[in-house]
């Protein structure tokens, strides 16, 4: 495997559920990333991860918690979610978040709620 | 706080034609420019990666620029094939916001 790698790749839950989304990147970078896309709307950043440590949390409801265990790993770990929290859902990598040499993202989760 | 416009937001051209995709972001304390390319429900890949230190980066058919005294880069698509019909996504890097904002992208369309 190489690059960055996101599973699943589709995903449908009820508004009771909890389900964790997996990202898992092969680049040996340090700074990881969440981004949601929604329709008509530019990618919103979520959270930031640089060497494991959570260094941005862009006002994201508690409904969604990230976990990063490692560097090559990072998780959105989803309960009792919104019909509007339906989207695409982008992990990305980088070398760090400072240094400039930029983003490697995943195919992506396209998350439904019903 | 940045924010990256790209225009036009949707383009339709015949095969063959060589192609201007714009951005512009208004804060010009910009770190480096990326473009990314979308297909339909699918992730971002990467095209071309401006860094701080250059102005200009080419890959095969696509050339992009960027002028950060003008807070503007441009992506030039040359002799266009239907293959290339996506949505192109350009993104900044900040020195004083250090995070990556994207525009909402143009869509593109080659007919052939």
């Amino acid at each position: 495997e190489t690059g960055v790698t996101q599973t699943p790749r589709h995903l449908v839950m009820g508004m009771t559920n909890k389900k964790s989304l997996k990202c898992e990147q092969h680049l040996k970078h340090n700074a990881m990333y969440w981004y949601k896309q929604s329709a008509k709307k530019p990618l919103e950043l979520m959270f930031v991860y640089n060497f494991k440590e959570q260094t941005e949390n862009n006002s994201v409801p508690s409904r969604f918690s990230p976990e990063c265990p490692n560097s090559s790993h990072l998780f959105l770990h989803l309960h009792t979610l919104q019909p509007e929290d339906s989207a695409l859902y982008l992990c990305a990598s980088s070398q760090d978040e400072h240094r400039d040499y930029g983003y490697t993202f995943g195919s992506g989760t396209r998350l439904t709620v019903v | 706080k940045q924010e990256v416009t790209q225009i036009p937001a949707a383009l339709s051209v015949p095969e063959g034609e060589n192609l201007v995709l714009n951005c512009s972001f208004t804060d010009s304390a910009i770190y480096n420019l990326q473009w990314f390319r979308q297909d339909p429900g699918k992730g971002l890949t990467s095209l071309l990666l401006i860094q701080s230190s250059q102005r200009e980066q080419t890959s095969g058919r696509l050339n992009a620029s960027l002028d950060k005294s003008s807070g503007r880069s441009t992506l030039y698509i040359a002799a266009s094939q239907p293959g290339d019909s996506a949505t192109y996504l350009c993104a900044g890097l900040g020195t004083s916001y250090g995070k990556l904002t994207f525009g909402q992208g143009t869509i593109l369309t080659v007919h052939p």
